[in-house]
């Protein structure tokens, strides 16, 4: 099945500053890559997603990119604020006909700093 | 829309018990899916269900049973609880299809089992 490996763990930065978070698949068929935010005891909530086809994606301040030929893609965030201290997963899909399970990183815990 | 509920939000077992964790979506999502996250590990997909009938595994099934009898709700039962099912569990709901969508999470629920 699908492994996904997302780096840092823990990312520390200071508050303006630009972040960004790494993950890499295994699965070459995976053909969509969502980002989930999760605040501390929430749900965790889709902030930005791509699709194989697309090479970057920008929402404001947030954008991923991914190489498929790599098999990675990365979440960039740009002058943060605290509001966006969080634990940050990046996903992709589980492979198999029709289903849209996803396969989870372990995520990334970023903390701004002030 | 109420968009995807769980209930209960918390709850303890003792260890040999049995329990159903609800989820309700109010979306007409064809597909649902239940996770577990634990510190560390992100979420694992425990089964999932591309439409009311049909339900199949996902990464970490064993302990769990599901079913499908509606499109409104996809319940999680757990048999004989296992303190290592200690967890937080999240419902996840999208409309489904070939086309990968958005996944939307319930609140979860946190079960701790003595």
């Amino acid at each position: 099945g699908e492994n996904v490996e997302q780096h840092p763990s823990t990312l520390s930065v200071q508050e303006g500053d630009s972040a960004v978070i790494k993950c890499t698949y295994s699965d070459s068929a995976s053909n969509y890559f969502p980002w989930y935010k999760q605040e501390l005891g929430k749900r965790p909530q889709l902030i930005i997603d791509i699709r194989s086809n697309v090479g970057e994606k920008k929402d404001q301040r947030i954008a991923v990119t991914l190489n498929k030929t790599a098999k990675h893609f990365s979440l960039h965030i740009t002058e943060t604020q605290p509001e966006d201290s969080a634990v940050y997963f990046c996903a992709a899909t589980f492979p198999g006909g029709g289903a849209d399970g996803l396969t989870f990183g372990k995520g990334t815990h970023l903390i701004i700093q002030p | 829309n109420a968009g995807v509920t769980q209930t209960p939000k918390f709850q303890v077992l003792k260890t040999g018990q049995s329990m159903t964790l609800q989820c309700a979506q109010d979306m007409n999502h064809e597909y649902m899916s239940w996770y577990r996250q634990d510190p560390g590990m992100g979420l694992r997909l425990i089964h999932y269900s591309v439409g009311a009938g049909i339900t199949d595994q996902g990464e970490v099934p064993n302990g769990y049973n599901v079913s499908r009898s509606t499109t409104e709700d996809f319940p999680l039962r757990l048999l004989s609880a296992a303190p290592s099912q200690t967890s937080v569990y999240f419902c996840a709901s999208s409309r489904g299809g070939a086309i990968k969508e958005t996944q939307y999470f319930g609140p979860g629920t946190r079960l701790l089992v003595l």
